[in-house]
């Protein structure tokens, strides 16, 4: 079965220091995506960044990085400089190529707070 | 471009009563996704409609709920007649492509339902 584990229900970061928010996965699949999707406080949802898993570098969106590392079934965000504006909570998601339609399957979402 | 919007924000219903929840999608996106995360867990699917067509709906709980997407445009998610566990935040997003890695998709800013 597909799932996505997020293992960290809070985190607490200093402002400007980087953070790892951890994500492992588990499918069988072979072609899939990875996402990432901040949630503040007002509660939208904001894509961040993406990761294709025959995709050989990792991703990277300005301060977002995801470590993937596929044959640990891991796809961790990494937030540097830490802003007070980061504070929210952070959602990791897959998704398939194949005829299931694009739904999105998320983890339980860790919450960071940022620190001045 | 107007991103997805839904209505209401929040809605506050008792047991037994009715609720319709709206989604507009950005405007061109054929593809339209509800999800709803209930307290405290994960994010899950219900359903995606292709146009004005269910194409999984695997993720509905039960014959309480119900979707429409007429025309293509907009869509309703229907909770009738509600109970207690119906709470939680409901999230629609859209996208263009339904491919992984090919069409991200932008979510709504949800709406927050109780049910007391």
């Amino acid at each position: 079965a597909q799932k996505i584990t997020q293992t960290q229900p809070g985190m607490f970061v200093q402002e400007k220091e980087a953070v790892t928010l951890d994500c492992t996965y588990d499918t069988s699949d072979q072609s899939y995506g990875l996402f990432w999707y901040k949630q503040p406080s007002s509660g939208e949802m904001i894509f961040l960044i993406y990761q294709g898993s025959y995709d050989e570098q990792n991703a990277t969106e300005g301060r977002y990085s995801l470590n993937f590392q596929k044959a640990r079934k891991s796809a961790n965000l990494v937030i540097s400089a830490s802003q007070l504006g980061d504070s929210a909570m952070y959602f990791c998601a897959m998704r398939f190529r194949n005829n299931q339609g694009g739904k999105l399957i998320f983890g339980q979402g860790t919450e960071l707070s940022v620190k001045p | 471009e107007a991103g997805v919007t839904q209505f209401p924000s929040h809605s506050v219903i008792e047991k037994g009563q009715t609720v319709t929840l709206r989604c507009d999608p950005i405007s061109g996106h054929d593809n339209l996704y509800w999800y709803r995360r209930v307290m405290g867990k994960e994010i899950k699917f219900l359903l995606h409609f292709v146009k004005e067509s269910k194409q999984d709906e695997s993720g509905m709980p039960n014959n309480r709920f119900l979707a429409e997407r007429t025309g293509g445009t907009y869509s309703t998610l229907k909770v009738q007649p509600a109970e207690l566990e119906d709470s939680g935040v409901y999230f629609c997003a859209s996208s263009l492509r339904r491919l992984a890695g090919l069409g991200e998709q932008y979510f709504g800013p949800g709406t927050r339902l109780t049910v007391t």
